[in-house]
């Protein structure tokens, strides 16, 4: 099946530093991907729809200047968290979808953010 | 009242036990995902479905479009099917973007 990675799988940081999550499809060509957290114990929470060459949607109560997404290629999009705070502190997680694809999507193995 | 409600919130069974996990929706769907999460926290699509039934080894998925039910049923359940387990819908207006259920954490003992 379609294989999704995500780089880093953990980091920490201190507070008020921005932190890079990578989210590649590697042998197909996702024009729409998503980012979700999740809190422990929870379901995932979709936080935008990000599509190549364009801005990302966000959902309702996500602060795009907080969370910025960058779709640049067909097989990267990429999350910023700014000025990350201790409560920014969850399991990131997109997924991918690829053209024509009838409504799958591929999920990354997620990232795990520690904000200190 | 969720959009899409998943029953048992939890499970535990027994080695080798027959499982159903269930799934009811209340919007009307193009496609229901069954999903399996591992304590590690990667998610792993299992499978996706707007008819019928499929099945994949010891994973059997079921529909019924008119009463808005899924199941997905264990055979031969196993300690390493211990996960959670998560069904999410997506709509023919909402494309690929799903609406997921609040997920039934699975354990099997050995």
């Amino acid at each position: 099946g379609a294989v999704v990675s995500q780089h880093p799988s953990r980091v920490i940081c201190k507070s008020g530093t921005s932190v890079k999550i990578e989210c590649r499809s590697l042998d197909f060509q996702a024009t729409t991907m998503f980012w979700y957290r999740q809190f422990p114990k929870q379901s995932l929470m979709l936080m935008a729809t990000s599509n190549e060459g364009s801005k990302a949607t966000y959902e309702q109560g996500v602060e795009k200047d907080k969370f910025l997404i960058n779709h640049a290629s067909l097989t990267l999009s990429t999350l910023t968290v700014t000025s990350a705070h201790p409560e920014d502190s969850s399991f990131y997680i997109c997924s991918a979808s690829p053209p024509g694809g009838h409504n799958e999507q591929f999920f990354g193995p997620g990232t795990r953010l520690t904000v200190l | 009242k969720n959009e899409v409600e998943q029953s048992p919130q939890n499970l535990t069974a027994q080695e080798g036990e027959f499982i159903t996990i269930n799934c009811s929706y209340s919007v009307g769907i193009s496609a229901l995902h069954w999903l399996q999460q591992h304590p590690g926290g990667g998610i792993v699509s299992l499978f996706m479905l707007s008819s019928g039934k499929k099945k994949h080894g010891r994973l059997i998925a079921t529909i019924n479009i008119q009463e808005k039910h899924s199941s997905l049923h264990i055979t031969a359940s196993h300690p390493r099917d211990s996960a959670v387990y998560i069904c999410a819908g997506s709509t023919k207006t909402s494309g690929s973007r799903l609406t997921f259920g609040e997920g039934t954490q699975l354990t099997v003992n050995p």
